[in-house]
């Protein structure tokens, strides 16, 4: 499985803009990049993905880099409520008997200062 | 709202004694999964199910087990806990569509092991 590699932690302060970064140097042209965000005491939350092109979505932003080998989650204001650990994970769209399944890296620890 | 369901949220067991786990989900979703979550680590993929087809993790220990009786619910059975496998065990789910989808977590459960 292709691997991810992300900053254990960051900061950002309330209202601010966050860019979590992300890079999938190894990552094959059917991979999908999908963002995923665990709170404390909860399961995994989708947050994003995408493919080629950057998306949006009322939760987040993703900028994928024109050779794929690296993107950005950009939360546009943080809140105290995005806390989290954020994970970058690529999923696979190919055949056999992957079925989509995720693998996750160690993800980025998001602290939010008031 | 058509979600994943895990039950009991907190489970405790006493060492060598067989333990089940459940989840269901009104999704209807083709795919669960069941990961393994130990404290400050990021989740672990144990095994999954595509409809009736079972995948086994090959790094999963023969002590982990599944059940999927129908496309509802899915069952996690530990059949002698040791003290190692006290941790969070998450259920998900995902359609047929590999790439695109995100998987939908529930909020696990959280196995103790006196």
């Amino acid at each position: 499985d292709a691997k991810t590699t992300q900053p254990n932690s960051m900061e950002s302060n309330e209202e601010e803009p966050v860019h979590l970064p992300c890079n999938h140097s190894t990552i094959s042209g059917t991979d999908y990049i999908h963002w995923y965000r665990q709170l404390p005491s909860q399961g995994p939350e989708y947050v994003i993905h995408g493919l080629t092109s950057n998306v949006n979505n009322r939760m987040a932003s993703l900028a994928i880099a024109e050779d794929r080998k690296s993107s950005t989650l950009i939360l546009h204001r943080a809140t105290l409520r995005d806390a989290a650990v954020y994970y970058c994970i690529l999923r696979a769209n190919a055949g056999g008997t992957s079925y989509g399944k995720l693998t996750f890296g160690q993800g980025t620890i998001l602290t939010v200062h008031p | 709202d058509a979600m994943v369901i895990q039950n009991p949220r907190y489970q405790v067991t006493q060492f060598g004694k067989p333990v089940t786990l459940s989840c269901s989900q009104t999704l209807n979703h083709n795919v669960m999964y069941w990961y393994q979550q130990k404290s400050s680590q990021a989740p672990k993929l144990l095994f999954h199910y595509y409809d009736k087809d079972f995948n086994n993790e090959a790094d999963t220990p023969d002590n982990f087990q599944s059940r999927r009786p129908n496309t509802s619910f899915c069952f996690l059975d530990i059949r002698s806990p040791g003290l190692g496998d006290a941790a969070m065990y998450l259920c998900a789910t995902s359609s047929r569509d590999r790439g695109r989808q995100p998987q939908h977590f529930g909020d696990g459960t959280r196995l103790s092991i006196l």
